[in-house]
């Protein structure tokens, strides 16, 4: 069965300096993945998604993740962070239904603190 | 892009009354919808998956009878929380995939969510 783990529940950095958010995944085949956003209560915005072409994918807002099938990761990275990426990520992968949809399986999610 | 929305975005109400919320998808046709919980501080759970034109699945562990679940058309879905009580309060968000979308690279769009408080 699929399943991601989000290897760091806090991560706080610096405005301006780099942000490395990981994120772990398991499944029996090559999975899409997903990251998605949560601003303080408000719903969840998709940042990017992979779908078995590029690896490295880019996202919104500066975000980019690659796909490393060797060691099972889907590390989200972005250079320089911003006040405004202060918020919770959800590293998420999909689960095929036999209904012809997915059941999306959430991570435990990472909280970003950004500091001045 | 596609746009999903709740209404209302946060309700307070009295232990023992009912609460519907709704989830529309605004410009775009959604088959299926889903409703996740949220507690502070931690990751969705999937409650229920909404299907039009039949019921809904629930996940193990969801009383269907305690949250109603209606999908009349391929716009909207909406949960009942009836009987609500303090432990029901937590936010609520709604999800749906177009139904244009093919299940390998389909994506799911969020509503803003549901604070819901019973007193």
């Amino acid at each position: 069965a699929q399943s991601v783990t989000q290897l760091d529940s806090h991560v706080s950095v610096s405005e301006g300096t780099p942000v490395l958010l990981r994120c772990n995944y398991s499944s029996s085949y090559s999975p899409s993945l997903f990251w998605y956003v949560q601003h303080p209560n408000k719903g969840l915005q998709l940042l990017l998604k992979y779908t078995s072409a590029a690896t490295l994918v880019k996202g919104i807002n500066g975000f980019e993740a690659e796909f490393k099938k060797s060691e099972t990761s889907f590390h989200l990275t972005k250079p320089s962070a911003h006040m405004s990426d202060a918020a919770e990520y959800f590293c998420v992968v999909p689960r095929p239904l036999s209904g012809g949809y997915n059941k999306l399986i959430f991570g435990a999610g990472t909280r970003l603190a950004v500091h001045p | 892009g596609a746009v999903v929305s709740q209404h209302p975005s946060w309700v307070i109400c009295k232990s023992g009354t009912s609460v519907k919320i709704e989830c529309r998808s605004l410009d775009f046709q959604a088959t299926t919808m889903f409703w996740y919980r949220q507690f502070p501080k931690q990751s969705l759970m999937l409650m229920a998956t909404s299907n039009e034109g039949s019921k809904a699945t629930y996940e193990q562990g969801v009383e269907k009878d305690k949250f109603l679940i209606n999908h009349a058309s391929l716009t909207l879905s909406t949960l009942t929380v009836t009987s609500a009580h303090p432990e029901d309060s937590s936010f609520y968000i709604c999800s749906a995939r177009e139904d244009r979308d093919r299940v390998y690279t389909e994506t799911q769009y969020f509503g803003p969510g549901t604070r819901l408080l019973v007193l």
